[in-house]
């Protein structure tokens, strides 16, 4: 079966200090991986996505970036975190093919002092 | 311009009853949807989808319709439990991407 990890689940970080989030996927292969925030209190707002390896969809221009250095594998990182960056961070894979269901990860909860 | 909308920020319901959680979209040609459940601090769960060729789908107690002249969707939850409460986000097919509605949190009572 399939499963997702994230880590870390929670992390506090000053402003102005960089950021990595990793992201990985177990039990399929060529996914597409997304990558959300929830700020509070708001929906799901879709940052990146990439069908392959190395390829990259951004969504809305931000201080954040993303890359897929292996196939099962995203990581969302930042130079210098802002305030407004702080929120719940997660990691979305589906299959790829006509089916558009999304399994999402269990998410990381992202301070910003 | 949102493209997904959940007018209802919350809503609440007595233990037993019905759940009626409602969606709208802006666009007719969408064609797949789908409703999430999210409990706080945890990644949001796939409850049921529906295909714009069918107007009803039923799984266990969630059944979700499907509206498309008036682009609407709505999620029913017969019987209602504690264990639902949580944030419903509705969501629509767009290529290989979802666009979700800002979610309802739902309040079942005991």
């Amino acid at each position: 079966s399939q499963t997702i990890h994230q880590w870390p689940a929670t992390l506090v970080q000053p402003v102005g200090s960089p950021l990595s989030l990793e992201c990985t996927v177990e039990g399929t292969s060529n996914p597409n991986l997304y990558w959300y925030r929830q700020a509070a209190g708001r929906g799901l707002q879709l940052l990146f996505y990439s069908v392959g390896i190395g390829q990259i969809s951004s969504e809305v221009p931000q201080n954040l970036s993303a890359s897929r250095p292996q196939d099962r594998q995203f990581i969302l990182s930042s130079k210098k975190l802002l305030l407004s960056d702080s929120g719940f961070y997660l990691c979305a894979w589906s299959t790829g093919t006509g089916f558009n269901e999304q399994f999402f990860g269990p998410g990381t909860r992202l301070t910003v002092l | 311009d949102q493209q997904v909308k959940q007018n209802s920020p919350s809503l609440s319901v007595q233990e037993g009853r019905i759940s009626i959680l409602n969606c709208d979209y802006t666009n007719s040609m969408f064609d797949y949807f789908l409703w999430y459940k999210k409990y706080p601090a945890e990644g949001p769960t796939f409850l049921i989808s529906i295909s714009s060729i069918k107007d009803k789908n039923e799984d266990g107690r969630f059944t979700v319709f499907l509206n498309k002249s008036a682009k609407h969707l709505s999620l029913h939850i017969v019987p209602s439990q504690p264990g639902d409460s949580a944030v419903y986000f509705c969501a629509v097919a767009y290529g290989n991407k979802l666009v979700f509605g800002a979610g309802t949190i739902l309040r079942v009572k005991s």
